[in-house]
């Protein structure tokens, strides 16, 4: 198994530029989302999705849109990006139902907007 | 959402136990604490979960007291390779069954030769 697979690993975007993130998993997870990590800060939940065709907001969603239309995969699309959404994105997926399960957590994308 | 509080900061020398402490007073029945840890801006790696009894596997041992108002993760070994960021998190039970990781600001471990 390859586990959770986010790609690209580093982007550079013009502000207004539109570009996917992609996150991928072969585990199956019925549960997968997207977190932000800023410098100094833990990380915080964009969206995220109970399994395919659900998804919904987390705490912050502005400026981002997600899609679920297999299980496998759950990109994070920025439409028009701003400064502000520079940072390292996490995706992360979870076995479905339950409280006894871990998250897997991809390696990251680093992305940077100017 | 039930809040964790962690200290900013830890040092502890190599070989010894590391002890990181986490308070999460209002955790609620149900609610597990979960610990991960980050490494050097990796994506977060799971390290060990508890509900009320104490556990333990491979990478660490986790204490959680009787009121379940605070616990303490312990790393029994520690080796250079354990700095990292570790995050106490309590679990909460979102919207249609989905489970939310409340990340708080972590305890950087610098574990020092």
């Amino acid at each position: 198994n390859a586990g959770v697979t986010q790609t690209p690993k580093f982007q550079v975007l013009k502000t207004g530029q539109s570009m996917t993130l992609q996150c991928a998993q072969d585990m199956n997870h019925e549960y997968m989302s997207w977190y932000r990590q800023d410098p100094g800060m833990g990380l915080r939940l964009i969206h995220y999705s109970v399994g395919a065709g659900i998804t919904d907001q987390g705490e912050v969603p502005n400026g981002y849109n997600v899609s679920r239309s297999t299980t496998e995969d759950f990109p994070l699309r920025l439409l028009s990006a701003a400064p502000s959404q520079t940072s390292v994105y996490f995706c992360a997926s979870r076995p479905t139902g339950g409280w006894n399960t871990e998250a897997f957590f991809g390696q990251g994308t680093r992305l940077t907007v100017v | 959402d039930a809040k964790t509080t962690q200290p900013p900061s830890m040092d502890c020398a190599e070989g010894r136990a590391a002890n990181l402490p986490c308070n999460h007073s209002t955790i609620s029945g149900n609610e597990y604490v979960y610990w991960y840890r980050q490494i050097h801006s990796q994506g977060p790696q799971y390290i060990i979960h508890g509900l009320k009894n104490n556990e333990t596997n491979e990478m660490a041992s986790l204490i959680i007291t009787e009121d379940r108002k605070s616990s303490t993760l312990i790393l029994p070994h520690a080796t250079l390779r354990d700095t990292a960021v570790y995050y106490c998190i309590v679990r909460v039970l979102y919207i249609q069954g989905a489970q939310k990781l409340v990340f708080g600001q972590g305890t950087r471990l610098t574990i020092n030769p």
